[in-house]
C-alpha cells in the first residue's frame, strides 16, 4: 500500500525557515517524480514544486522561486521542502504527491502557519 | 499561467441523479487534464487523468470528457459518499493550475 507521510509543519514567524519531510513507502520511490501541492485554509489547491526521479530537474511556481527548495533522498525514500523567508501567504496545508503530471497518491498533509 | 474556470461553484443534487461539473481552460490544454475528489478533512484523490481515463479503483459512475479548452466530469447515479469538493487540474504547462473547486452536496 502506497503511503506518504508528511512532517515538519508548525507555527513559524514571517521571514523564518521551515523544512518539511515526506516519508514514502509501498512503492519504488526512486522511480517516481514527486511534487508538493499546498492548500490555504478553506481555499483551493496550488502546485508548488516538482522534482525528477534522480533530483536533477526541479521546477517551482514563481511565488516560491528562490525561497523554497525541493529535494529528495532516494536511499531514504524521503522528499523534502526547504522553505526560507516565509510569508503569511505561504500559510497552508502542504501535501506530498507522486507524479510529474497528474497526482495519483497524496499524503495526509502538514499544516504550515506563518504568523507573528 | 493557464487559468482554469470551474463551474458551478456549488451543486446540490438528489441521490441517484446524474451531475456534471465543467472546467474551462484559458487556452488549449490538449486533454492534459485531471479531476480530483476531496472529502471534508481529507486529502484529494485522483479520479480521472488524460481527460477521460479512469484511475484504478475509482467507481465507473465517474467519467470525464472534453478536449481543447472545455472539459467535464460526470457522476452517474449519485451516492451519499460522493459528497465532496471536486477540482480539475491542467498539466499541459507549468505552473500546473487547478480549478477553484465545485462543492457537491446531497439535496
Amino acid at each position: 500500500e502506497v503511503q506518504l507521510v508528511e512532517s515538519g509543519g508548525g507555527l513559524v514567524q514571517p521571514g523564518r525557515s521551515l523544512k518539511l519531510s515526506c516519508a514514502a513507502s509501498g512503492f519504488t520511490f526512486s522511480n517516481y517524480y514527486m511534487a508538493w501541492v499546498r492548500q490555504a485554509p478553506t481555499k483551493g489547491l496550488e502546485w508548488v514544486a516538482y522534482i525528477s526521479t534522480g533530483g536533477g530537474s526541479t521546477y517551482y511556481r514563481d511565488s516560491v522561486k528562490g525561497r523554497f527548495t525541493i529535494s529528495r533522498d532516494n536511499a531514504k525514500s524521503t522528499l523534502y521542502l526547504q522553505m526560507d523567508s516565509l510569508r503569511s501567504e505561504d500559510t497552508a496545508t502542504y501535501y506530498c504527491t507522486t507524479g510529474a503530471d497528474w497526482f495519483a497518491y497524496w499524503g495526509q498533509g502538514t499544516l504550515v502557519t506563518v504568523s507573528s | 499561467d493557464i487559468r482554469m474556470t470551474q463551474s458551478p461553484a456549488s451543486l446540490s443534487a438528489s441521490l441517484g441523479e446524474t451531475v456534471n461539473i465543467e472546467c474551462l481552460a484559458s487556452e488549449d490544454i490538449y486533454s492534459d487534464l485531471a479531476w480530483y475528489q476531496q472529502k471534508p478533512g481529507k486529502s484529494p484523490q485522483l479520479l480521472i487523468y488524460n481527460a477521460n481515463s479512469l484511475q484504478n479503483g475509482v467507481p465507473s459512475r465517474f467519467s470525464g470528457s472534453g478536449s481543447g479548452t472545455q472539459y467535464s466530469l460526470k457522476i452517474n447515479s449519485l451516492q451519499s459518499e460522493d459528497v465532496a469538493t471536486y477540482f480539475c487540474q491542467q498539466y499541459n504547462n507549468y505552473p500546473f493550475t487547478f480549478g477553484s473547486g465545485t462543492k457537491l452536496e446531497i439535496k
